[in-house]
């Protein structure tokens, strides 16, 4: 089993939609939770970041971590063309002074007009 | 602006040629990584360097090389010992809080 599991996707959907993006992970000792947006053929760039559980909302965007159920997720409202990219989730422990994270796989999403 | 810079864009290396890639930031991040990424597998970590005048090996190592002698670059040399090199590389940075800065990357294809 990977430390860290998202789905590659494609997600697609209609311009306007509600989307849900996930990652679940096995190692407890996670405490830093992040997601990156990346655009084909770009490095990928800090959306949300996120310190233990709880919610972060940021305009369209609203991360969620359950640590409970080691479960991360970011929301996209009212979905546009230019969402369309590659989310990757990342999370990070303090082991040893370093928070070098693990990168999920990265979900496809395409908002279609 | 502050960023992190990765040179050239694309890059072509011939069988059994070391090519090396350049990464710079001005953003003055102590940390900064190398990582490579293909279709399907997300970003594995290459090396990393917290401080300068040293580095780590990250999950895979093997076949490259770096050094940070100057702590806003750190090159990726990409050796002969690597089998398979075709990828996207990326550099990345990070300051006292855990989220990275990444540059826009390198494409790196074997003729």
């Amino acid at each position: 089993q990977k430390e860290v599991e998202q789905d590659p996707g494609p997600l697609s959907v209609p311009e306007g939609a509600i989307v849900s993006l996930n990652c679940t992970y096995s190692n407890s000792a996670f405490q830093y939770f992040m997601w990156y947006r990346q655009y084909s053929r770009k490095g990928p760039e800090l959306l949300m970041y996120t310190y233990s559980s709880g919610n972060k909302e940021d305009g369209r965007f609203t991360a969620q971590v359950d640590k409970s159920s080691k479960y991360i997720s970011l929301f996209i409202r009212d979905s546009q063309p230019s969402d369309s990219a590659t989310y990757l989730c990342a999370m990070s422990s303090a082991s040893g002074g370093s928070y070098i994270p693990t990168f999920g796989r990265g979900t496809s999403l395409i908002v279609h007009p | 602006d502050g960023g992190i810079t990765q040179s050239p864009k694309y890059l072509f290396r011939k069988e059994g040629q070391n090519v090396t890639l350049s990464c710079e930031q001005n953003l003055n991040h102590d940390a900064m990584y190398w990582y490579r990424q293909d279709p399907g597998q997300g970003l594995r970590l290459i090396y990393y360097s917290q401080i300068v005048n040293d580095f780590q090996k990250g999950d895979i190592a093997e076949g490259y090389s770096v050094s940070r002698e100057k702590k806003e670059s750190f090159p990726l040399t990409v050796t002969s010992a690597q089998k398979n090199p075709t990828a996207f590389y990326l550099c990345a940075s990070s300051g006292s809080g855990y989220g990275y800065t990444f540059g826009s990357g390198t494409r790196l294809t074997v003729v």
